[in-house]
């Protein structure tokens, strides 16, 4: 089954404690991005990743980073997590840069 | 800079009644349209898409919705909605990025 998986799907964790969300992909597809969703403000990305090993920044980037050493991989590391970052992630894959998204299934992070 | 605007943040309507939702975009020439819904505690799914060509559009579960260059729109539209509608909808715009609404809640009642 085409799918996205990201990991955890919960967490809650502690100002500064670092922590990386996995995400994952089995479509092959070129073009992975991460965004956050908080209400009222829809989605926004935060990173986004035309194919291995190039990444870049996308409208809210602050506080995260993230690698693409595997077509498949696209992990989304906060080096030292504030309370402002508690907020509902999502991973998204797609064939290329204007095509269909396919999202995962969402992770749901707070930093107390 | 492109934008997008989706007027309207709750909308209600009875079950088997009609629905339309409100898109609407900043962006110097036509972008890509895209249209996707989010049930809860789920991901996005992508409804439907406008690249080119004909204006009016069909997407899955059956919405549809109609690019309208002079207005910058695109409304998505359901003749008879059901209650497993109720969702989230997000229009999102494609000009050099990809951006999306700040989404529109549709609750159906019985």
């Amino acid at each position: 089954e085409a799918q996205v998986t990201q990991n955890p799907r919960y967490l809650i964790t502690v100002t500064g404690k670092k922590l990386t969300v996995t995400c994952s992909q089995n479509m092959n597809h070129e073009y992975m991005s991460w965004y956050r969703q908080d209400p009222g403000l829809g989605l926004r990305q935060i990173y986004y990743s035309m194919n291995v090993e190039v990444t870049d920044k996308g409208d809210v980037p602050e506080g995260y980073k993230v690698s693409r050493k595997e077509k498949r991989n696209f992990p989304l590391i906060l080096e030292s997590p504030s309370p402002n970052q508690t907020s509902l992630y999502f991973c998204a894959s797609s064939p290329g840069r204007a095509g269909e998204l396919f999202f995962g299934e969402g992770s749901r992070l707070t930093v107390l | 800079a492109q934008s997008v605007t989706q007027p309207d943040i709750h909308i209600t309507v009875s079950e088997g009644a009609s629905l339309e939702l409100r898109c609407n975009y900043s962006y110097g020439a036509t972008p890509y349209l895209f249209w996707y819904v989010q049930s809860p505690g789920q991901g996005l799914q992508l409804l439907l898409k406008y690249f080119s060509g004909d204006t009016l559009v069909q997407g899955i579960k059956g919405f549809e919705a109609e690019f309208k260059r002079s207005q910058s729109s695109f409304n998505l539209r359901k003749p008879s909605v059901h209650w497993s509608d109720a969702a989230e909808y997000f229009c999102a715009v494609d000009g050099n990025k990809l951006v999306f609404g700040a989404g529109t809640i549709l609750r159906v009642k019985s």
